[in-house]
């Protein structure tokens, strides 16, 4: 079974705080995705990577930067947390090859900024 | 851009009802539609579609896509309480970036006992 897990389930920080938020995958799947998912607007994409060191921006890359070091592993950075970056955040990783697009995710870290 | 729409984005139904979720998408050089199902966690794929016409099943769920119209179903049949979540479409479009997906604003299914 593929295995998405992430650091945290639920977080609390304050405005102005560096926030990590840490993804860790075990099927050797070369793309991974962080989300993030509010009411009425489903799943945005805030940044994607599909090798180590390599990443691209999503739909809504401001105020996130992310890191890929490691196969396996892929952070969320919220470099100084906002009260409008309130969310749920997925991660989800797949395969890099035409034909195999699903992607498996963890099971999110619902994250609030006071 | 591309882009992809639900609707409803919700529904309340009985159990034994059968309900019809849609998915319609505007992208660039598609590739394949997936629905996912989401209850109080993370999303769980139910199927991927590729070819017009053809239904894929399972159970009481089915699935088609029209490549034509850029639209698919989603049927449930004899609906269940278990079947209360969240139905998220997404497509896979073109480019070079195998994989990335773009999601719709998801459907929220409620059945009553």
């Amino acid at each position: 079974d593929v295995k998405v897990t992430q650091s945290s389930r639920y977080l609390v920080k304050r405005t102005g705080e560096k926030v990590f938020l840490e993804c860790v995958q075990d099927m050797d799947h070369e793309n991974m995705f962080w989300y993030r998912q509010d009411p009425g607007l489903g799943l945005r994409l805030i940044y994607f990577s599909y090798d180590v060191k390599m990443k691209e921006k999503g739909d809504i890359p401001e105020g996130y930067s992310v890191s890929r070091e490691k196969k396996e592993r892929f952070s969320l950075i919220l470099e100084s947390a906002s009260t409008n970056q309130t969310s749920m955040y997925l991660c989800a990783s797949s395969f890099f090859r035409s034909g195999l697009p699903e992607q498996f995710f963890g099971p999110g870290t619902r994250l609030t900024v006071l | 851009e591309d882009k992809v729409v639900q609707s409803p984005l919700s529904l309340v139904v009985h159990e034994g009802d059968t309900v019809t979720l849609n998915c319609s998408y505007e992208v660039t050089n598609f590739r394949s539609l997936l629905w996912y199902k989401q209850e109080k966690k993370a999303p769980t794929f139910l199927f991927m579609l590729t070819s017009s016409g053809i239904e894929k099943k399972s159970g009481r769920l089915s699935s088609i896509l029209d490549k034509k119209e850029l639209f698919s179903i989603l049927n449930i049949t004899a609906t269940q309480t278990g079947d209360s979540a969240v139905y998220l479409c997404a497509v896979e479009a073109g480019g070079t970036s195998y994989g990335k997906l773009t999601f719709g604003q998801g459907t929220i299914l409620t059945v009553h006992p």
